[in-house]
């Protein structure tokens, strides 16, 4: 039972213009939401979370929306830099099992200068 | 302030060893959480430590143990190793137990043949 998906494996983007990564989830007792960036060879680096209180969470280039009605997040980056060439995950947590995260599956982005 | 580290970096095993994974954690942090990440797939969460405690863990069997020593340093054993096991495994520690934000190490890739 996939509880976190990312639907789509990869996502090819021109330099300068806007990235939009989709993840959905099901559990409805997700309260904290997290995207993690992942280079080859390396560990996932933090990037963004959003708190189940809020719809919307910006950093610089990167903006989280949450949709809970439809269970839907979206990572937005703007404008999209050829260093942001990665494997995204978004990732969940229900606070009462005490920081367990689920992740989707991964999408990976190829920005293209 | 050290980020969180891991060692051995490479792994090759046979089928029905013995291994043990380390990982230090972030300054600070007294939580860590391991995972296991297929190829191709998201981490899955394997089990998470809370001073010196196992405190949560994924469906995972008993083969899969842990230790998380005072120094908030940690190991991953896994026993019986089948060919299966060949994964990236990552370790990620959080300042405080329940934080959702964890911080992960660059991961053990090891190889079961």
């Amino acid at each position: 039972d996939q509880q976190v998906k990312q639907n789509s494996p990869s996502l090819s983007v021109q330099e300068g213009r806007i990235s939009i990564l989709n993840c959905d989830y099901t559990n409805s007792m997700f309260d904290y939401f997290l995207w993690y960036k992942k280079y080859p060879a390396e560990g996932p680096t933090f990037l963004i979370s959003i708190s189940s209180i809020k719809d919307k969470n910006e950093d610089g280039r990167f903006t989280v929306f949450l949709n809970k009605s439809a269970k839907h997040l979206s990572l937005h980056i703007v404008p999209s830099q050829p260093g942001d060439s990665a494997v995204y995950f978004c990732a969940a947590s229900d606070y009462n099992q005490g920081g367990k995260l689920i992740f989707g599956q991964g999408t990976e982005l190829s920005v293209k200068p | 302030e050290t980020g969180v580290t891991q060692s051995p970096t490479h792994l090759i095993k046979t089928r029905g060893q013995q291994v043990t994974l380390r990982c230090s954690s972030q300054s600070g942090h007294n939580t860590v959480s391991w995972y296991q990440q297929a190829l191709g797939q998201g981490p899955q969460f394997i089990f998470q430590y809370y001073r010196e405690e196992e405190n949560g863990r994924g469906n995972f069997p008993p083969r899969f143990s842990g230790l998380q020593f005072p120094n908030y340093s940690s190991e991953l054993n896994v026993n019986a190793l089948e060919l299966d096991d060949s994964a990236l495994y990552l370790c990620a520690s959080s300042l405080i137990q329940g934080e959702e934000t964890q911080y992960f190490g660059p991961g053990t890739r090891l190889l079961v043949l």
